[in-house]
């Protein structure tokens, strides 16, 4: 049972426009939710996060909200930048007290989704 | 500058052959990871360690093992490569913000 869904494998985007990427969650217990980029041949590296006391987090070009009545967070990337294609993954961290397997800290991954943007 | 590091990045080896692949973090994070990831596919977590001497399975069933004798260094090795191993591996580091990911090994078993 995947806890952390995003649904559109891939997007593409025209250079300047806003790109948007949604996951979506279905464990309530998680709080704390990060975004990751990955690189063909690379390992993925931290985006930008938001913690479930917030709906919104800006960091440059890239902005998360959070929804959590919904269970949905989504990523904008405005402008988009032919520097931004890339897989995007979306991960989801459970709070302190609901941790099973490997504990505090792990995260649950989404399958990730193909972000191109087109010069 | 990478605080994680993962050698080797890549590595082409014959059926049969035992691989170890290293990775080693600056942080002192207690907490690390090794993840497995096919080409757009998640990524599947095989093994973790909560800190030295304490290692567990993922959620994935692998036939590679970990060892965790330092805080600095968790590698994983395969007895036995086979055409089945090849993929990318991932190995990362934890504290209370997120993973730190190295920049992986991508493993080809012929």
């Amino acid at each position: 049972d995947q806890q952390v869904k995003q649904n559109s494998p891939s997007l593409s985007v025209q250079e300047g426009r806003i790109s948007i990427l949604n996951c979506d969650y279905t464990n309530s217990m998680f709080d704390y939710f990060l975004w990751y980029k990955k690189y063909p041949a690379e390992g993925p590296t931290f985006l930008i996060s938001i913690s479930s006391i917030k709906d919104k987090n800006e960091d440059g070009r890239f902005t998360v909200f959070l929804n959590k009545s919904a269970k949905h967070l989504s990523l904008h990337i405005v402008p988009s930048q032919p520097g931004d294609s890339a897989v995007y993954f979306c991960a989801a961290r459970l709070r302190e007290g609901a941790y099973s397997g490997a504990g505090s800290y792990q995260l649950t991954f989404g399958k990730g989704t193909k972000l191109s943007v087109i010069p | 500058e990478a605080d994680i590091y993962q050698t080797p990045r890549y590595l082409v080896i014959g059926t049969g052959k035992k691989i170890t692949l290293e990775c080693s973090q600056t942080m002192g994070h207690d907490k690390m990871y090794w993840y497995q990831q096919d080409p757009g596919m998640e990524l599947h977590l095989i093994h973790y360690s909560y800190g030295v001497n304490s290692t567990e399975k993922g959620d994935l069933s692998s036939e590679s093992t970990v060892s965790r004798i330092r805080t600095e260094h968790f590698p994983l090795t395969l007895e036995s490569a086979r055409p089945s191993h090849t993929s990318q591996y991932l190995c990362a580091s934890s504290e209370s913000r997120g993973y730190t990911f190295g920049s992986g090994t991508r493993l080809t078993v012929v």
